[in-house]
C-alpha cells in the first residue's frame, strides 16, 4: 500500500543511452513532481503536473521529458544520458493548495558511466 | 524570489543533548513552511508543517519548530537527541499562491554516543 512508488530503485547505464523512470501515487492527489537530488543532497524541482497538465518546467535540458498519462502517474524519460545526469531522482505528490506537504517516493539512483 | 536558508550544513550533538537546526526564509509575507527528514537511501518524510493556528508546531519523533515572523525564522528543535535522529534535515517553503516547494540546502545531523 505504498503511497508514492517509483521504479526502478537503481539505474546504471552508459552515456548516450535513453532511460525512463516511472512513478505512481495512490493518494488521490492532483499534483505530481520530479525533483533531482545531487551528490551534495541539494534538491531541485524539475517538473510538476496538475491533473495531467504541465504547470512547472524549470530550467532543465530538453533531453528530459516528463509524461503524465493520468493524474496518478508521472514518468520521466531522459534521452542521450550524460555523466552529469547522475543523481537521485525523486517523485512526489501533493494536493495543490497552501500548506499541503509533498509525499515522496523512495527515489531512483541513476548512475551514468 | 523566495528562498530558504539553512545555517550549518552539519550539526553534531551528543545523545541526550538539545538539537537546534536553523532555518530562515526570505519573504515579507510568510510562506507555507515545512521541515522534512531524510534517512540514508530513503525519500523525504514530513516532520511538521506550519499552519497559522499556532507559532509553535509539534511534529513527529519529538521534534517541534517555532515560527518567528520578526526573525523570518522557523528553527527546528528537539529537547533530547536520540541516536536514531541521525539524518539529513531539510527546511522547505511554498510561496503563497505557488505550486512548487523550494528546499533549503539541508543540514546533516550527527549524534555522538
Amino acid at each position: 500500500d505504498t503511497a508514492v512508488s517509483q521504479t526502478p530503485k537503481y539505474l546504471v547505464t552508459q552515456m548516450g543511452n535513453d532511460k525512463s523512470i516511472k512513478c505512481e501515487q495512490n493518494l488521490g492527489h492532483d499534483t505530481m513532481y520530479w525533483y533531482k537530488q545531487d551528490s551534495k543532497k541539494f534538491l531541485k524541482i524539475m517538473f510538476s503536473y496538475n491533473n495531467k497538465e504541465l504547470i512547472i518546467n524549470e530550467t532543465v535540458p530538453n533531453r528530459f521529458s516528463p509524461k503524465s498519462p493520468d493524474k496518478a502517474h508521472l514518468n520521466l524519460h531522459i534521452n542521450s544520458l550524460e555523466l552529469g545526469d547522475s543523481a537521485v531522482y525523486f517523485c512526489a505528490s501533493s494536493e495543490d493548495r497552501g500548506n499541503s506537504p509533498l509525499h515522496f517516493g523512495n527515489g531512483t539512483r541513476l548512475t551514468v558511466t | 524570489a523566495q528562498s530558504v536558508t539553512q545555517l550549518g550544513s552539519h550539526v553534531s550533538v551528543s545523545e541526550g543533548a538539545l538539537v537546534l537546526l536553523r532555518c530562515n526564509y526570505s519573504s515579507s509575507v510568510p510562506p507555507y513552511l515545512f521541515w522534512y527528514v531524510q534517512y540514508p537511501n530513503q525519500g523525504l518524510q514530513l516532520l511538521l508543517k506550519y499552519t497559522s493556528a499556532a507559532t509553535l508546531v509539534k511534529g513527529i519523533n519529538g521534534f517541534e519548530a517555532e515560527f518567528k515572523k520578526s526573525e523570518t525564522s522557523f528553527h527546528l528543535t528537539k529537547p533530547s537527541a536520540h541516536m536514531s535522529d541521525a539524518a539529513e534535515y531539510f527546511c522547505a517553503v511554498r510561496p503563497l499562491g505557488a505550486s512548487k516547494i523550494i528546499f533549503g540546502s539541508g543540514t546533516r545531523l550527527s549524534i555522538r554516543p
